[in-house]
């Protein structure tokens, strides 16, 4: 099945700073990558995505890029806000039809 | 409405004890699962359901059972409570599957329940 690394495991960044989660995965038929925010006691909740015929997707302050050939995608928040304290997952959805395998999270902390 | 709704919030259960994690969805989709997160594990997937009638296993399903009598529901069994079942439980559904449409998973709030 699907393995997804994901990296650093804590994260803390100035306020206005930019931060990058980045996460491996090992399905070279993984074909879709979410990236899930949760805050403390709330569910996950989706922030961005990409497919994989997409190598760079934005929104606002938040991008996800993805290099297909290396197997890994990354996180950018851009001029962090003490409000993007929270846990961050990636995910892949792997070849096996209704699998989405997750990392194991990063706890990102922004000082104001 | 009301999305992904799970039934209950907080429990705790003696050793040996069975229980029902309810999951309900109001938004037709088609596919639903259940998560455990534990500290520093993320989300693993315990079990699974691409329709009603079908379900399969996930990475960690031992311990648990599920059904899929309709497309709604998707109740989660815990046949005989162990401290290791203790955990947030998570419910979540995507109106599809498939690559290329409605991927989005979306989560119900969390149950979190201790086994002692």
């Amino acid at each position: 099945g699907e393995n997804v690394e994901q990296h650093p495991s804590t994260l803390s960044v100035q306020e206005g700073d930019s931060a990058v989660i980045k996460c491996t995965y090992s399905d070279s038929a993984s074909n879709y990558f979410p990236w899930y925010k949760q805050e403390l006691g709330k569910r996950p909740q989706l922030i961005i995505d990409i497919r994989s015929n997409v190598g760079e997707k934005k929104d606002q302050r938040i991008a996800v890029t993805l290099n297909k050939t290396a197997k890994h995608f990354s996180l950018h928040i851009t001029e962090t806000q003490p409000e993007d304290s929270a846990v961050y997952f990636c995910a892949a959805r792997g070849s096996t039809l209704g699998r989405l395998y997750f990392g194991r999270g990063t706890q990102l902390t922004v000082w104001p | 409405n009301a999305g992904v709704t799970q039934t209950p919030k907080f429990q705790v259960l003696k050793t040996g004890q069975s229980m029902t994690l309810q999951c309900a969805q109001d938004m037709n989709h088609e596919y639903m699962s259940w998560y455990r997160q534990d500290p520093g594990m993320g989300l693993r997937l315990i079990h699974y359901s691409v329709g009603a009638g079908i379900t399969d296993q996930g990475e960690v399903p031992n311990g648990y059972n599920v059904s899929r009598s309709t497309t709604e529901d998707f109740p989660l069994r815990l046949l005989s409570a162990a401290p290791s079942q203790t955990s947030v439980y998570f419910c979540a559904s995507s109106y599809s599957i498939t690559p290329g449409s409605g991927n989005t998973i979306y989560f119900g709030e969390g149950s979190w329940l201790t086994v002692v």
